[in-house]
């Protein structure tokens, strides 16, 4: 029979552009927010992270950007290189909960060179 | 430091195998994940421990599944008897809270699991 699975959002930007990620998370009461990247055959990375009483955090040619009014993350790779190709997940947590991370489905970004 | 250490990388068996996947977090931390990842239902978390202590296990599929941390720098997944449905990338992770983003979970390279 055919098998269905995941359809993941997908990103193609070339080589030099910046590149935008959004994830939508789920809990308003959500504290803090990390970025993981995944390469094909391996674990997931991290790449970024940001607590729930800032807006915008930056890092070695990424920013992470925070609108918890809308419950909406984003990832912003600028002058984005073919090594940047993966799966891009972003994470949850509620301090409550201890160390348990609720992780989005991911969007699979492709450089073309 | 190796980073969090899984063995083995890839393993097949047959159906009603009994399936142990092993994992070493890094050193010092206290709290280790386990995660399934399958292309029908994404990242899913199975069960995670701290301090040794199983803290949440609500994502474990079934009865056919069992974790077990004996000490802080050892884990192991079990799955008897495995099922077809069970092929999966397994992925270990760990975490400190003691640094600053006590969050910040570190990912070991996944077992691959093929049940025919």
């Amino acid at each position: 029979g055919e098998s269905v699975g995941l359809h993941l959002p997908t990103l193609s930007v070339q080589e030099g552009d910046n590149s935008i990620i959004n994830c939508a998370y789920s809990n308003s009461a959500s504290d803090y927010f990390i970025w993981y990247k995944q390469e094909s055959g391996k674990g997931p990375q991290f790449i970024i992270d940001i607590r729930s009483n800032m807006d915008k955090r930056q890092g070695q040619r990424v920013t992470v950007l925070l609108n918890k009014t809308v419950k909406h993350l984003s990832l912003q790779i600028a002058a984005t290189q073919p090594g940047d190709s993966a799966v891009y997940f972003c994470a949850e947590n509620k301090d409550n909960q201890g160390g348990k991370l609720i992780f989005g489905q991911g969007t699979e970004l492709s450089v073309k060179p | 430091d190796a980073g969090v250490i899984q063995s083995p990388r890839h393993e097949v068996t047959e159906m009603g195998q009994e399936v142990t996947l092993r994992c070493k977090p890094i050193s010092g931390h206290d709290y280790l994940f386990w995660y399934r990842q399958t292309m029908m239902r994404g990242l899913e978390l199975l069960i995670y421990f701290n301090n040794n202590v199983p803290i949440d296990d609500s994502g474990m599929p079934e009865d056919r599944f069992s974790a077990k941390m004996p000490n802080a720098s050892f884990s192991t997944l079990k799955i008897q008897p495995s099922e077809p449905r069970d092929s999966a990338v397994y992925f270990c992770a760990s975490s400190s809270s003691a640094t600053r983003y006590y969050n910040e979970q570190f990912f070991g390279p996944g077992t691959r699991l093929t049940v025919l």
